[in-house]
């Protein structure tokens, strides 16, 4: 699977969007991009996932630039509930095992204030 | 129901004790998976069990055992563990051929070996 690259902080005001970048220069054509973010504690939640269109779902919004290399989550709203450790993981989304392991990186610790 | 649920929450244990973790989930799904998460760190993957068959091992210590005795129930047998397991292990699960393959994760077992 491809390696990501993510800052390792960002902050957010309260009710603003946060943006947050994944640079994966050498993704492969058969590989998708996905977040997962980890709350203080938790396991990993899966929020949105996307090839080469932008993706939006109740959670967030994916955009993924044209040559694929980088793409941004964005949270359109910020909450204090949204500070957590954003993973940007790039694997392929159908396995001949049929399993799907992650591998996480270092991910962004996006902190939101109020 | 789209919980993945582990037992116990927080387990201490000595060296020379025999324990074990337990995942369960009801959602159909055939790939189940556990992680390993040290304290400030992203999870790595241990193990993946396929159709309840051990499917990966990531040169997992012995001292660590898997099981999957059906298809809703992950467990982790631990024996003779060092102080440097004490970690976060993380079960999570995932459809076999699913459209997003998106991961379930449970809330995790703190483990503290003594």
């Amino acid at each position: 699977d491809a390696k990501t690259t993510q800052p390792p902080s960002m902050d957010c005001a309260e009710g603003r969007a946060a943006n947050l970048p994944c640079n994966h220069s050498t993704i492969s054509g058969n590989e998708y991009v996905y977040w997962y973010r980890q709350i203080h504690s938790q396991g990993p939640q899966y929020i949105i996932h996307g090839l080469k269109n932008n993706e939006t779902n109740e959670m967030a919004s994916l955009i993924i630039t044209e040559d694929r290399k980088s793409s941004t989550l964005i949270l359109p709203h910020a909450t204090l509930r949204d500070t957590a450790v954003y993973y940007c993981i790039v694997r392929v989304a159908y396995s001949g095992a049929g399993s799907y392991q992650l591998t996480f990186g270092k991910g962004t610790k996006l902190s939101v204030i109020p | 129901d789209t919980e993945v649920t582990q037992t116990p929450k927080h387990l201490v244990m000595g060296m020379t004790n025999k324990k074990s973790l337990k995942c369960e989930q009801h959602m159909g799904h055939r790939a189940m998976y556990w992680y390993k998460q040290k304290a400030k760190k992203p999870p790595e993957l241990m193990f993946v069990y396929s159709y309840e068959k051990l499917s990966i091992n990531e040169s997992v210590p012995s001292r660590f055992s898997p099981e999957c005795p059906n298809s809703s129930l992950l467990n982790l047998h631990l024996h003779a563990l060092q102080p440097e397991d004490s970690a976060l292990y993380l079960c999570a699960s995932s459809q076999f051929n699913g459209i997003s393959n998106e991961q379930f994760f449970g809330p995790g077992t703190r483990l503290t070996v003594l």
